[in-house]
């Protein structure tokens, strides 16, 4: 059974920095792109961040580029996103996503959330 | 950038057909996928690949893709299909959403 596990939200100032993790299982993990998606309070789904099997390759929103980075720990499976410099618009529920194939692929899976209040 | 738009609301009696739709500029030309998401709860997986079902998902949702318009359609609806439904792209290297639909069961 697939399971995604995310972890590391919280409430921090403007300008702070915050470490989101996502425990996977169930999956060969360094075989599949995994995806953050995050979803401000009462608004619609917003992709953030995408990053291949291997790790060698990376995507990222124009909302974010610069302040945030993806990375993986084939070591521990884990899904991690650094997120530094952050605004108050980056308050949302961040979401840990296993993508079905390739980068262009659906998110086939998705974590239960992590909640980040930037204030 | 692209962008899909998608009718904030629908709304459709129990039994009845639902067909949301999004649209984007020559969106017949890509892939699109649907999520399902209830209120407090992740997003599923519905409709990859414009038509095709994950394991799991009754066969009363479909989905359809030409020209500048995806449909996802959900045929005898019943109150647990209430929700919000997203549509989703790949493009330029960009994940893109479309704004959301929330579907009233009446």
């Amino acid at each position: 059974e697939v399971q995604l596990l995310e972890s590391g939200g919280a409430l921090v100032q403007p300008g702070g920095s915050l470490r989101l993790s996502c425990a996977v299982s169930g999956f060969a993990f360094s075989s599949y792109a995994m995806a953050w998606v995050r979803q401000a309070p009462g608004k619609g789904l917003e992709w953030v961040s995408s990053i291949s099997g291997s790790g060698g390759t990376t995507f990222y929103a124009d909302s974010v580029k610069g302040r945030f980075t993806i990375s993986r720990d084939r070591s521990k499976n884990s899904l991690n996103l650094q997120m530094d410099s952050l605004r108050v618009e980056d308050t949302a529920v961040y979401y840990c996503a296993k993508i079905e194939t390739t980068m262009a692929s659906p998110f086939q899976y998705w974590g239960l959330g992590t909640r980040v209040a930037v204030s | 950038s692209y962008i899909l738009t998608q009718p904030p609301a629908v709304s459709v009696a129990p039994g009845k057909t639902a067909r949301i739709t999004c649209g984007g500029n020559n969106i017949g030309g890509r892939s699109v996928h649907w999520y399902q998401q209830k209120p407090g709860q992740a997003p599923v997986l519905v409709i990859k690949y414009d038509s095709d079902r994950p394991s799991g998902i009754p066969d009363r949702f479909s989905g359809s893709n030409s020209a500048n318009t995806a449909t996802l359609t959900i045929s005898r609806v019943e109150a647990g299909d209430e929700a919000a439904y997203y549509c989703q792209v790949w493009y330029n290297s960009d994940v893109v959403f479309g704004g959301g639909t929330n579907l009233t069961v009446l």
